[in-house]
Parts: C-alpha cells; structure tokens; sequence
C-alpha cells in the first residue's frame, strides 16, 4: 500500500531532551516535507527536500534539522526541544514538486514540558 | 511576503452548495492546491489548479483567476461527512515552499 509512515504518533518529552521523528515513503517520491500545525495558525512549512541530499527551509525552521540521505526517509530531529515546539507534525511528499499531489503521514502528536 | 486568506467558518444544510474563497498574495505564483482535513486526521488532497479556469472532480470543484490572485473550492450536493476543514496552499514557482491558508472550517448541518 501506497503510504507516508511517521513515528511515534505521540511524544510526550522534556525540554532540552534531543529527538527525532520519522517518516518513510515506499512511492518513490522525489518531494518531501514537514509541517507543523498550530490551532488558528493553520500548516507551516518547516523544511523540505526536492531529493536525496538536497533540504532547504520553510517558513518556521528555527529549533529543527532534517537530514536526507536517503530517498525514502526524511527525519525530523529536535535537538534541545523548547515547550513553544509542542504541536501536531505532518510529514508530506509527493512526486516531485510541492503544488503536486501531496500524501501526508497519520501525524505526531508532540508535548515538550 | 506570501499571504492567503480564506474564512474562518462556514455552515451549510445537507444537499447545498457551498464555496469557499481564498486570495493570496505571492511572488512567483504557479499553483494552488486545496486541502480536506477531518478532526484528528491528516490533509487529504483535493485539487490543484495552475492554470485559470474550473477543475472538477466529481461534487468537488476548484477554480482560479490568475489575474485576480483568486480561487475557490466548491462543494456541492454537501453531505454530512464533507464537514471538516478545508486549507487552500500556494505553491511558487521551482521551489519546495507550499503555504498554506489558516482554513476554513465547514460545518454541514441536517
């Protein structure tokens, strides 16, 4: 089945304590990306990739890094996570571009206290 | 800077037709995208407009002016389960920055 695989689905953490969420696609899809969606803010963008070892920042990437080393993963990592990054994550791709079909992962519910 | 703007909230009877705007501002413009998003659950795709002119795919319809720096989604013959959120997002040119609206929540009343 065609799909975008994130985890965990939740997190509770502490602030500082270093994390990652994952998110693979089995579609073969140049597009990446993560997203992060707040009550009334809607989703902003926090990175994306266009393809393997190629990331740029969104509009909010302040506290996160991204990796891809691989066509199929796109990591989320949270290096010393601050309570104002508690939120609801989406990680997203598509074949190629951003204004193309995108497929979201189910979402990670995160709580940094 | 790129901005949307589209309502806050919508209400509409079972078997209506509602619409739902949104206008953007953006340098670079290429497409717009629109977006089904249920409580708890992720966006689900639902139309993409790059060029002026009305796409439709089955009760869903998207529209867009180019020129206007307009489009909207139209829903028709609405049921019960077509009441969620619904986020139009602006795609420029060869980047990977996708901006979203803040949404537009539908709520289909009996």
């Amino acid at each position: 089945e065609a799909q975008v695989t994130q985890n965990p689905r939740y997190l509770i953490t502490v602030t500082g304590k270093k994390l990652t969420v994952t998110c693979s696609q089995n579609m073969n899809h140049e597009y990446m990306s993560w997203y992060r969606q707040d009550p009334g803010l809607g989703l902003r963008q926090i990175y994306y990739s266009m393809n393997v070892e190629v990331t740029d920042k969104g509009d909010v990437p302040e506290g996160y890094k991204v990796s891809r080393k691989e066509k199929r993963n796109f990591p989320l990592i949270l290096e010393s996570p601050s309570p104002n990054q508690t939120s609801l994550y989406f990680c997203a791709s598509s074949f190629r571009r951003a204004g193309e079909k995108l497929f979201f992962g189910s979402g990670t519910q995160l709580s940094v206290l | 800077g790129q901005s949307l703007e589209q309502p806050s909230e919508v209400t509409a009877v079972e078997g209506a037709i509602v619409q739902i705007n949104c206008t953007y501002q953006t340098s670079g413009f290429y497409g717009l995208s629109w977006y089904q998003q249920h409580d708890g659950g992720a966006p689900t795709f639902l139309s993409y407009n790059a060029l002026d002119g009305l796409e439709e795919t089955g009760r869903f319809s998207s529209f867009l002016s180019r020129s206007d720096s307009y489009g909207y989604l139209l829903l028709q013959e609405l049921q019960m389960k077509d009441s969620a959120s619904y986020f139009c997002a602006v795609f420029s040119g060869n980047t990977g920055k996708l901006i979203f609206g803040q949404g537009t929540t539908l709520q289909v009343k009996p």
